[in-house]
């Protein structure tokens, strides 16, 4: 079991820029949450999937959007990048009938917005 | 959510016990008690959680007052590899996936040889 995957693992854009993350959950998922880590910072929560539609938000711009697919994958998106938006992207995956303690976390994708 | 509040830093010594406090004086009947570290350059993992039995598993215990107003997390013979930020949480129920992780800025809890 591969376990929950990300790409790319880093990436860096330019101010203005556009960036799309992908995630794969854990196999045996269907629910896939996107939290956003700024250094020094405990992750924070953007939005979660589940049956390919967006379920729960944080309090995040509409500049995230995400995506999520009939095989269970899932996609963020950040429009208009700014500097602000440099972090380490997780996705975690979950069965939607199961608690806190069954989510699993990919190692991230580190955006750097120069 | 509740709120919690841990100490930002803590130093144990390798093979010894490892105690991390977390304080969650408002925590609601209906709220459990989770634990999750994140070990430097992965994602967070889930340890243990708990409503107000003391809970252990094979990687650590969870004490909870009485009171429910504080819990400490316990490695009980902590290694280099124990080395992470160790995040409390607080939330409502375990059923349903449905449930955001609201997580602090937890304590960085470094293993020394």
């Amino acid at each position: 079991d591969a376990g929950v995957t990300q790409s790319p693992t880093h990436l860096i854009k330019t101010r203005g820029q556009q960036v799309t993350l992908r995630c794969s959950p854990k196999s045996g998922h269907d629910t896939v949450s996107w939290y956003q880590q700024a250094l020094g910072q405990g992750p924070q929560f953007i939005f979660q999937y589940y049956e390919e539609e967006e379920r729960q938000r944080g309090n995040f711009p509409d500049r995230f959007s995400g995506h999520q697919f009939p095989n269970y994958s899932s996609e963020l998106n950040v429009n208009a990048l700014l500097l602000g938006d440099s972090a380490l992207y997780l996705c975690a995956s979950s069965l939607f009938d199961r608690g806190l303690s069954g989510r699993y976390f990919g190692p991230g994708t580190r955006l750097t917005v120069t | 959510d509740a709120k919690t509040t841990q100490p930002p830093s803590m130093d144990c010594a390798e093979g010894r016990a490892a105690n991390l406090p977390c304080n969650h004086s408002t925590i609601s009947g209906n709220e459990y008690v989770y634990w999750y570290r994140q070990i430097h350059s992965q994602g967070p993992q889930y340890i243990i959680h708990g409503l107000k039995n003391n809970e252990t598993n094979e990687m650590a215990s969870l004490i909870i007052t009485e009171d429910r107003k504080s819990s400490t997390l316990i490695l009980p013979h902590a290694t280099l590899r124990d080395t992470a930020v160790y995040y409390c949480i607080v939330r409502v129920g375990i059923g349903g996936s449905n449930y955001k992780l609201t997580f602090g800025k937890g304590t960085l809890l470094t293993v020394n040889p």
